[in-house]
């Protein structure tokens, strides 16, 4: 079974610019999460969704934003970034809610970068 | 909002000596998750715990949960090269309203001399 991809795995940018990233979850699993990692603030929980519907919102301001299409792929936009937003993004999928007992599979990430 | 604590930040140990990780929530948590994430790696999925005061052991690793479900531990007996990388607890974050999503612990990073 495939695991988590992600697309791209690397990004530039610069500030005030807009980002798009793309998460395709294991085959079967219906809920995405996506974290931010930096080294300073850790692994931050973004959302997740699961059938289509955010059902978790983290601590971040509204320029993170995400969907999920039918097929559980996700996407997460970043609008108008900022220096602070270079990061590790990492998406995870699982079966089911992640907070609901379910494992965590992640994918190795899209490591963005703003100047 | 809840917290979790992980300490300590980072565990130097020579090879072959024994490890331990801690983690403690503000809150109480109806599970705790550990996962271990090599360096330049990804975070994977390393075991999940339930009940209160309950202990699971994988080879070399020991997890436990506290009886109050408000901390965690996570022992590795006899380091081995394999076993760096960063260790991160993680539990159901609630603001109220239900569960809000994964808080994660900012990780032990086990660094290990041969």
């Amino acid at each position: 079974k495939a695991g988590v991809t992600q697309t791209p795995r690397y990004l530039i940018k610069t500030r005030g610019q807009q980002v798009t990233l793309s998460c395709s979850p294991i085959s079967g699993h219906r809920s995405v999460s996506w974290y931010q990692q930096t080294p300073g603030q850790g692994l931050q929980f973004l959302f997740e969704y699961f059938s289509e519907t955010q059902r978790n919102k983290g601590n971040f301001p509204g320029r993170f934003s995400g969907r999920q299409f039918s097929n559980s792929r996700s996407e997460m936009n970043v609008s108008t970034l900022e220096l602070g937003d270079s990061a590790l993004y990492l998406c995870a999928s699982s079966l089911g809610l992640a907070v609901s007992y379910n494992e965590q599979f992640f994918g190795p990430g899209t490591r963005l970068t703003v100047l | 909002g809840q917290q979790v604590m992980q300490i300590p930040q980072y565990q130097h140990v020579q090879e072959g000596e024994d490890f331990t990780t801690y983690c403690n929530s503000s809150t109480t948590l109806s599970n705790i998750q550990w996962y271990k994430q090599r360096p330049g790696g990804h975070p994977v999925f390393l075991i999940q715990l339930v009940k209160s005061g309950e202990v699971k052991k994988q080879k070399r690793l020991t997890f436990q949960f506290g009886e109050a479900k408000k901390n965690s531990s996570l022992h590795i007996t006899a380091t081995q090269t394999t076993d760096v990388g960063t260790y991160f607890c993680a539990g159901p974050q609630d603001s109220g309203g239900g569960a809000d999503g994964l808080t994660f612990g900012k990780g032990t990073h086990l660094i290990i001399q041969p």
